[in-house]
């Protein structure tokens, strides 16, 4: 089955300690984005890469880092300059970024907790 | 500054009724707008979508409208039905040197009752 995965489900961790969080397609698409969701807030977008070896900031990439070394892998590292990390984390990937319509299909998510 | 909004954080409706799920925007260079679908601890699913040239678009029971006017667009949702409780959320697309980027709005947390 074509989709993403993402993984763990949920991850604890304490403050001061960085954090990578897994997302894997075999969608074969280029692009591959991530983005957080807030209790009342909208899914915000931390950091995308249209290609392999190649990314870029979002909307609030502070505090988190991302490496496209591969087609199929998106790794997000949260580091301890994140003020707020804890949030639910998704992953999503799509085939033509740079039309004005491209459906992105998204992971599950991973909730991730700081204390 | 939310470019997308979405002003009702919650919405009830009985089965069989019509659900109408709305979104405001401010910039008026969008031109693709999308609706998804999301249920607790999943990722969001796409739903239907319509472009600024369009003002209504359906598929099935969902149908999208898009007054650019008033930059408003609407999902209606007809006969709504208990799978149907999830959260929707709206999203624009705007070009952003050179890619299309998306921004979603806050969500609406619909319930439908049995």
């Amino acid at each position: 089955d074509g989709g993403i995965t993402q993984s763990p489900k949920y991850l604890f961790r304490k403050e001061g300690q960085n954090v990578t969080l897994s997302c894997e397609q075999n969608l074969n698409h280029d692009a591959m984005y991530w983005y957080r969701q807030d209790p009342g807030q909208g899914l915000r977008l931390i950091y995308y890469s249209q290609i392999v070896n190649d990314f870029q900031k979002g909307d609030i990439a502070e505090g988190y880092s991302v490496s496209r070394e591969k087609k199929e892998s998106f790794p997000l590292t949260v580091t301890s300059a994140q003020k707020n990390p804890t949030a639910f984390y998704l992953c999503a990937s799509s085939s033509a970024p740079g039309h004005p319509f491209y459906e992105q299909y998204f992971g599950p998510g991973t909730r991730l907790t700081v204390t | 500054d939310q470019q997308v909004k979405q002003n009702s954080p919650s919405l009830s409706v009985q089965e069989g009724r019509i659900s109408i799920l709305n979104c405001d925007y401010t910039n008026s260079m969008f031109d693709y707008f999308l609706w998804y679908k999301k249920y607790p601890a999943e990722g969001p699913t796409f739903l239907i979508s319509i472009s600024s040239i369009k003002d209504k678009n359906e598929d099935g029971r969902f149908t999208v409208f898009l007054n650019k006017s008033a930059k408003h667009l609407s999902l209606h949702i007809v006969p709504s039905q208990p799978g149907d409780s999830a959260v929707y959320f709206c999203a624009a697309s705007a070009d952003t040197s050179g890619t299309y980027k998306y921004i979603f709005g806050t969500g609406t947390r619909l319930k439908v009752l049995a």
